[in-house]
């Protein structure tokens, strides 16, 4: 596809559950990133991935929280042992290299932990 | 840890009235850029603003980058309805090759016919 494609859309799971969140970026794509968006709290950096390497995953609020690349295109971001507070909307960014570059971002995936 | 402060949070107006929108920090930034959110979607650049003091307009939009580059204003001229949406502004921090994004809480805008 023509965009940042991210799936599912929506996952409800129950707490102690895992799950796991995929992002397929824009071909060619080699900067990739997570960021989590929760009600009134605006878009937190988590992880971020330049090919199948993470040089900065400063963001991961926990050791639950995990994160691949794989062929420097599709990346998984795995929530262990799910909590409520993990309840949120999972956004994928990806763009060329450099610090300025448009990073396009995919619709979002809404995790509900119950 | 660098924090954008984004204000205000709620904003519902009239169309044709204008409008402002701050995004402050004590930090510097190297680049900040605003984005445009509807529901249900991922936030959509709408520019990117690298100098101090550097103005950009998009038709009736007008971003504007602090000379010392620690804040940003985007003010919105004869709002329409279809402007309504998430407004967000998000910094790139020097020292990085990478566009890493530390964000705003982000402002609601609501515009009425």
């Amino acid at each position: 596809g023509a965009g940042v494609s991210q799936s599912p859309s929506n996952k409800v799971t129950e707490k102690g559950k895992d799950v796991e969140l995929r992002c397929d970026p824009i071909s060619g794509h080699t900067a990739l990133y997570w960021y989590r968006q929760s009600l009134g709290q605006g878009l937190e950096f988590l992880i971020y991935f330049q090919g199948n390497s993470a040089p900065d995953k400063s963001g991961l609020p926990s050791d639950r929280f995990s994160a691949e690349r794989t062929g420097g295109s599709v990346s998984t971001l795995t929530i262990q042992r799910t909590q409520q507070e993990d309840s949120a909307v999972y956004l994928c960014a990806s763009s060329a290299q450099g610090a300025f570059t448009e990073a396009f971002f995919g619709q979002g995936t809404r995790l509900t932990v119950v | 840890t660098q924090l954008l402060e984004q204000s205000p949070q709620f904003l519902s107006i009239q169309e044709g009235e204008n409008l402002t929108v701050y995004c402050n920090s004590s930090s510097v930034f190297s680049s900040l850029q605003w984005y445009r959110q509807e529901p249900g979607e991922g936030p959509v650049l709408l520019v990117t603003v690298v100098t101090g003091g550097e103005v950009k307009k998009l038709k009736r939009l007008t971003f504007q980058f602090g000379d010392a580059r620690k804040d940003s204003s985007l003010h919105i001229t004869a709002a329409q309805p279809g402007d309504t949406g998430l407004y967000l502004c998000a910094g790139t921090t020097g020292g990085t090759s990478y566009g890493k994004l530390t964000f705003g809480q982000g402002t609601i805008l609501t515009v009425h016919p």
